[in-house]
């Protein structure tokens, strides 16, 4: 069974703390990796899309980086607004259609300054 | 533009009620997905329309039903709700199919309240 497990649940940090977010993945063939923030009471907002390992993307203070059974979000000097819950997904190969969503509980981020 | 815009915002219902929700895109997308999300937890699959045809049903109750009438729209028509079906619900809709790996967009979401 695919599985998608985070860490950690929440984080604490100062403005300016740099941290990372864990995401990893158990799954039969992964086709895509994905990660989306999250406002209280608003929809995921789409951040990065990850296809194979080795690859990283970048988007302001945010990069996420994908092995072969983890990926990771680095935040470098966060700010108060990076405040959110970051939820990591997969699509996997084995699943009965391509492109079901497999999410992980997500990882509440809190950046006091 | 990834825009994908839901209304209402809000909606408070009784149990006997019949309302819908509303779900647009205009990004030529052809697979738009309605998911449900309790509090603290992560979006929950409800139903996939691929081509404008409902290729998933997520075991969803018949008191929720989807409809599709044109590639841009995609509706949800909630009957007989219970009180534990409040929640936010959320549309999104991808480029492709089912077939391919394909990045989701989400819209704001309509939170639901059921009295």
């Amino acid at each position: 069974e695919d599985q998608v497990t985070q860490s950690p649940e929440a984080l604490r940090l100062q403005e300016g703390e740099s941290s990372s977010l864990n995401c990893s993945y158990t799954v039969s063939g992964l086709r895509g990796l994905f990660w989306y923030r999250q406002d209280p009471g608003k929809g995921p907002e789409f951040l990065f899309t990850l296809y194979s390992a080795g690859e990283e993307k970048e988007k302001e203070r945010l990069k996420a980086t994908l092995t072969k059974k983890e990926s990771f979000l680095h935040i470098t000097a966060p700010k108060p607004e990076d405040s959110a819950t970051y939820l990591c997904a997969v699509q996997a190969s084995g699943r009965e259609y391509g492109n079901k969503l497999v999410f992980g509980a997500g990882t509440i981020l809190r950046v006091k300054s | 533009d990834t825009e994908v815009t839901q209304t209402p915002k809000h909606l408070v219902m009784g149990m006997t009620n019949k309302k819908s929700l509303k779900c647009e895109q205009h990004m030529g997308h052809r697979a738009m997905y309605w998911y449900k999300q309790k509090a603290k937890k992560p979006p929950e699959l409800m139903f996939v329309y691929s081509y404008e045809k409902l290729s998933i049903n997520e075991s969803v109750p018949s008191r929720f039903s989807p409809e599709c009438p044109n590639s841009s729209l995609l509706n949800l028509h909630l009957h007989a709700l219970q009180p534990e079906d409040s929640a936010l619900y959320l549309c999104a809709s991808s480029p492709r199919g089912l077939a391919g790996t394909d990045t989701q967009y989400f819209g704001p979401g309509t939170r639901l309240t059921v009295l």
